[in-house]
């Protein structure tokens, strides 16, 4: 098992170019999400998805796109990009377990530099 | 709406010492509680979760965490530090009854295990 994969690593981009980060699960799990983490403010969450099909906006939603046509990926689509979206992305999968809670799994991470 | 707080931004610990990262929560209902850690230039990994029943958690590496209802709180303990629990710590929270939003973490607490 990959688990969940993350791609890029590394992105620089200029103001104003578009991206997508990429982000594959293996595990069948319905929900994912994504997270962005900057320095002294944690963790936020961009968007989720409950299942292919079904996706919901979180915490910090402006500039970004997502869809899920699949339940393996969740791609995360920058616009148009701006220097405030510089930072670390990670996307997640959970694991529900009923009454035994859930548990999520990260992938690497793409350290986003936007200029 | 559901918060968490870390109230440090850094904890100093000698090796061998106990050691104690604080985590308050607010949610408006019964809450799940969850415990991540993140090592340098790494993903983050799941170390325990709080569901229901005893309010003492153990979890991965020797760490456990006591959940307090009346103080809201779920502070991350170890006995003896080690030189490898060096990370940084996120503590997260989601409102039981909160449906499908996603987990709400902390900003972060840095441990730092001196040798």
């Amino acid at each position: 098992n990959a688990g969940v994969t993350q791609t890029p690593k590394f992105q620089v981009l200029k103001t104003g170019q578009s991206m997508t980060l990429q982000c594959a699960q293996d595990m069948n799990h319905e929900y994912m999400s994504w997270y962005r983490q900057d320095p002294g403010m944690g963790l936020r969450l961009i968007h989720y998805s409950v299942g292919a099909g079904i996706t919901d906006q979180g915490e910090v939603p402006n500039g970004y796109n997502v869809s899920r046509s699949t339940t393996e990926d969740f791609p995360l689509r920058l616009l148009s990009a701006a220097p405030s979206q510089t930072s670390v992305y990670f996307c997640a999968s959970t694991l529900h377990q009923g009454s035994k809670g859930e548990k999520l799994f990260f992938g690497s991470g793409t350290q986003l530099s936007v200029l | 709406a559901q918060s968490v707080a870390q109230p440090e931004d850094q904890v100093n610990v000698a090796e061998g010492n106990p050691l104690t990262v604080k985590c308050t929560y607010s949610v408006s209902g019964n809450p799940y509680l969850f415990w991540y850690v993140q090592y340098p230039n790494r993903g983050l990994q799941f170390l325990l979760k709080y569901i229901t029943g005893d309010n003492l958690v153990k979890g991965s590496y020797g760490f456990e965490a006591e959940f307090n209802k009346s103080q809201t709180s779920f502070h991350l303990k170890k006995p003896s530090a080690l030189v490898s629990d060096s990370a940084l710590y996120f503590c997260a929270v989601r409102d039981r009854g909160g449906g499908a939003d996603g987990l709400t973490f902390g900003k972060g607490t840095h441990l730092i295990i001196q040798p």
